[in-house]
């Protein structure tokens, strides 16, 4: 099975600064169509997870540009360009390249 | 507006079965692949089966493999999960998930069912 480690476990943040965090994978993600098959999700307080980057760096429907994906192969980061306070929540990447898909630890984003 | 709707969780003995039932509006599964996502209660999300959009592949997790088994009803546009041989390590919100069709990404998501196995 793929192993996802995301760093760090847990991030304090200001409102209006950047946050980054990271995801490596265990084997390359990099499928033969050149697309790197890792996906990040949004788990809000109380809710179920939110697809935001899938691909690796592609944004899905109604995410904000503030969310950036980039990485390529076993390394992935996901950036936000100035953190707002309803962006609180768990950040897990997860592996969409093979069955068994796996999820990373995730990291717990939280205002300072 | 797609929606995802699980019910049939509750409250079930060690060694019991159980189904829930994902009921999907706004895109019809036989176009679609579907899924059954888990998270034990303070823990984080494990994945635990698939059905491709033409219902032909079906792939498990190690952890329910045998035990588990993904199904649909394409009259009534749902998903199913029957539970069986259940097990303490069971107990979690079940969410059931869409992938967007161009691999296996979660594109949408229910609003989970609790299992809780306990005797």
């Amino acid at each position: 099975d793929i192993v996802l480690t995301q760093r760090p476990l847990s991030l304090p943040v200001t409102p209006g600064e950047p946050a980054s965090f990271s995801c490596k994978s265990s084997q390359s993600l990099l499928h033969s169509n050149g697309y790197n098959f890792l996906d990040w999700y949004v788990q809000k307080p109380g809710h179920s997870p939110q697809l935001l980057i899938y691909w690796g760096s592609v944004r899905a429907s109604g995410v904000p540009d503030r969310f950036t994906g980039s990485g390529s192969g076993t390394d992935f980061t996901l950036k936000i360009s100035r953190v707002e306070a309803e962006d609180v929540g768990v950040y897990y990447c997860m592996q969409a390249l093979q069955t068994p898909l796996t999820f990373g630890g995730g990291t717990k984003v939280e205002i300072k | 507006q797609v929606s995802l709707v699980e019910s049939g969780g509750g409250v079930v003995q060690p060694g019991r079965s159980l189904r829930l039932s994902c009921v999907a509006s706004g895109i019809t599964l036989s176009g679609s692949g579907m899924h059954w996502v888990r998270q034990a209660p303070g823990k984080g999300l494990e994945w635990v089966a698939v059905m491709s959009h033409d219902g032909h592949e079906k792939y498990y997790s190690d952890s329910v493999k045998g035990r588990f088994t993904i199904s649909r009803d394409v009259s009534t546009n749902t998903l199913f999960l029957q539970m069986s041989g259940l097990r303490p390590q069971d107990t979690a919100v079940y969410y059931c998930a869409k992938d967007h069709g161009a691999g296996w990404s979660l594109e949408y998501w229910g609003q989970g069912a609790l299992v809780t196995v306990s005797s």
